[in-house]
């Protein structure tokens, strides 16, 4: 069954550092999600691309956060300057259907930690 | 007032047993609904996805959305010990170019052999 990658699963990184976060989305979706879950928080979204834009953002994703699908397969999430308030688990979601309806399969995250 | 609400729980009920879960909200314009599953440091499973309001039913999961009363529910029968998990809640808007999605805060069930 198709699913949602992620890497790295853990990511230890100081404080001012530069992160990239990968995503490989199933294969056919058009989708493709980034949200986060701080400890013992909700899940929350980040921000939403389709068509190699993005199409929605939440106040979260400010200057700091960039995301890029640079090839056909992968989709990152770059964290520019990395704060101790980042670290999380991040997962990436992807959904396929076309009218952006359908349902989002998430990855299995990567957790963040900034000391 | 919260946008999702969802009581965290913990439910704790014995094998065999109905699990009811249930979340409320406040905006009218959530139009999909879905019920994940997510175990901890893990990454939410999808269990049930509705569209506006009505039942759905797979296998023992059955999902159901009162839009009238911003409300929706998850029935688990036939409760195992591996349904122990937190269940999350969440729905999102009709949207063009993708559909954020907004959670609940989750309840954590445990099903007790």
């Amino acid at each position: 069954e198709p699913e949602v990658t992620q890497t790295p699963s853990h990511q230890v990184t100081q404080m001012g550092q530069e992160v990239i976060l990968r995503c490989v989305p199933i294969s056919n979706h058009l989708y493709f999600y980034w949200y986060r879950q701080i400890l013992g928080q909700k899940v929350e979204f980040l921000v939403s691309f389709y068509n190699n834009e993005i199409s929605e953002k939440s106040e979260i994703f400010d200057d700091q956060f960039s995301v890029e699908r640079p090839d056909g397969s992968n989709f990152t999430l770059k964290i520019r300057s990395t704060k101790l308030e980042d670290s999380a688990m991040y997962f990436c979601a992807s959904g396929a259907s076309s009218g952006g309806a359908g349902e989002q399969y998430f990855g299995p995250g990567t957790r963040l930690t900034v000391t | 007032q919260k946008e999702v609400e969802q009581d965290p729980g913990p439910l704790s009920v014995p094998e065999g047993a109905i699990v009811s879960l249930n979340c409320t909200y406040s905006n009218s314009a959530f139009q999909y609904f879905m019920w994940y599953r997510q175990y901890s440091r893990k990454g939410p499973e999808l269990l049930m996805y509705t569209y506006s309001s009505g039942n759905k039913e797979d296998g023992r999961f059955t999902a159901q959305v009162d839009k009238s009363s911003k409300y929706i529910s998850l029935f688990i029968r036939d409760s195992q010990p591996s349904d122990s998990a937190t269940y999350l809640c969440a729905m999102s808007e009709v949207k063009a170019a993708g559909n954020k999605l907004t959670f609940g805060g989750g309840t954590r069930v445990l099903v007790k052999p």
